[in-house]
């Protein structure tokens, strides 16, 4: 089983172009969200997504966007990337397992924007 | 607001134990996350507590205290392995989780 799986696996971006990131899970989790970490800051949340067809702002959503079209998928968009958003990008899913919905990670997208 | 907060940095030595600790102030609570995550890896999960008490698996336990909003990692018989940055987590909402900056352990032989 794959699990949870990213791409691209880094990239490299000119300040103001635009870029998705995918995310694809095979475990048949109802919920996923995006993460970025940054030196100093940990985790945090910049969208979830609990069912396919709904989604929700975490904690640092500005310049991002995402869509849940169906329960595997779950891309976040940058529509012009800024500098600022140079970090590392982490997907995750959870379903429900005894109340625990433990989120599972995928490898992450390094992402530099110049 | 959400705060939780652990210790940045710890060394421990080989076959040693170390105790991480974890305090958090949050406005929900309906569990604790632990999580390992080696440098430039993803994050992996380690243990959940949602009751107040010791949850043990292997070499790695967590304690938690909901009165006193704190947990704790116990690695016993540490390894060269066990260098990473452990992660505490609190799950505020139905679904979404609240990290902790991470504390970053190296083991030394």
């Amino acid at each position: 089983t794959a699990g949870i799986t990213q791409a691209p696996t880094s990239q490299i971006l000119a300040a103001g172009r635009s870029m998705t990131l995918r995310c694809t899970q095979d475990m048949r989790h109802n919920a996923m969200y995006w993460y970025r970490q940054d030196l100093g800051l940990g985790l945090r949340l910049i969208h979830y997504s609990n069912t396919a067809g709904t989604t929700g702002k975490g904690e640092v959503p500005d310049g991002y966007s995402v869509s849940r079209a169906n329960t595997d998928d779950f891309p976040l968009t940058l529509a012009s990337a800024v500098p600022s958003q140079t970090s590392v990008y982490f997907c995750a899913s959870s379903g429900t397992s005894g109340g625990a919905d433990t989120q599972y990670f995928g490898p992450g997208t390094r992402l530099t924007v110049l | 607001g959400q705060n939780i907060d652990q210790p940045t940095e710890m060394t421990a030595t080989e076959g040693a134990i170390v105790q991480i600790n974890c305090t958090y102030q949050t406005s929900g609570f309906n569990g604790l996350f632990w999580y390992q995550q080696h440098a430039g890896e993803a994050p992996t999960f380690l243990s959940y507590n949602v009751l107040d008490g010791l949850e043990e698996k292997g070499r790695f336990s967590s304690f938690l205290s909901r009165s006193k909003g704190y947990s704790y990692l116990l690695l016993k018989e540490l390894q060269m392995k066990d260098s990473a940055s452990y992660l505490c987590a609190v799950k505020t909402g139905s679904y979404q989780l609240t990290f902790g900056k991470g504390t970053k352990l190296s083991v030394i032989p």
